[in-house]
């Protein structure tokens, strides 16, 4: 079974810029989650769709952070514009409904100059 | 607020040493508790643990849940250089938000 699918690996950009993120979830799994980690903290939920309907975006700073799952499989998570505090490891992860265990991408690492 | 804790937040052992991870929750609303692992990249799943006093193993992998005190233990026996890798443990609510909230991690280094 192939595992969830991010990219890119690696992006820097300077504050202000934009940046998106792209994610494909494992076949078949309806829930989708994007998850924000900051150095030497564990991952916090930005956002949570199941299929294409968004179930928690509480903690998406909706000011400068969109994200959006057309046709309920791949998703795109953009920032526009940037700061320096967005610097961190964003993970893409998909599960077979609310509360199966989640599994992650490898994850995108941005890097704000 | 709810809050998920790990400690210690860092260790070193050399090869062949049992470890014990701990993490505590106080969490509203309860549903389950997964550990992962993390090395460079995603974290990985190992166990998702739902009921106290039932042990779930995998290999010199262990992990127990007790939800009167509201704690879980992961172990490690016989460690070897590669586990060395951040250990993440993350607690489900019920309801119909099914995000994890989880703790800082514990960094463990396992030495030749």
């Amino acid at each position: 079974e192939a595992g969830v699918a991010q990219s890119p690996r690696y992006k820097i950009i300077e504050k202000r810029q934009s940046v998106a993120f792209w994610c494909n979830p494992i076949s078949g799994h309806a829930t989708l989650y994007w998850y924000q980690q900051i150095l030497g903290q564990g991952p916090k939920l930005l956002i949570q769709f199941q299929n294409n309907g968004v179930v928690d975006d509480s903690q998406l700073p909706k000011d400068r952070f969109s994200a959006e799952r057309l046709k309920g499989v791949d998703s795109t998570l953009k920032i526009q514009p940037a700061k320096l505090e967005d610097s961190a490891v964003y993970l893409c992860a998909s599960s077979w409904g609310g509360h199966q265990p989640q599994h992650f991408g490898d994850g995108t690492r941005l890097s704000i100059l | 607020e709810d809050k998920v804790v790990q400690s210690p937040l860092s260790l070193v052992v050399h090869e062949g040493d049992t470890v014990t991870l701990n993490c505590s929750y106080e969490v509203t609303n309860f549903r389950s508790l997964l550990w992962y692992k993390q090395e460079k990249k995603a974290p990985t799943f190992l166990f998702m643990l739902t009921s106290s006093g039932i042990e779930k193993k995998s290999g010199r992998l262990s992990s127990i849940l007790d939800k009167k005190e509201l704690f879980s233990i992961l172990n490690i026996t016989a460690t070897q250089t590669g586990d060395s890798a951040i250990y993440l443990c993350a607690v489900h609510y019920t309801g119909a938000n099914s995000k994890l909230t989880f703790g800082k991690g514990i960094t463990l280094s396992v030495r030749p």
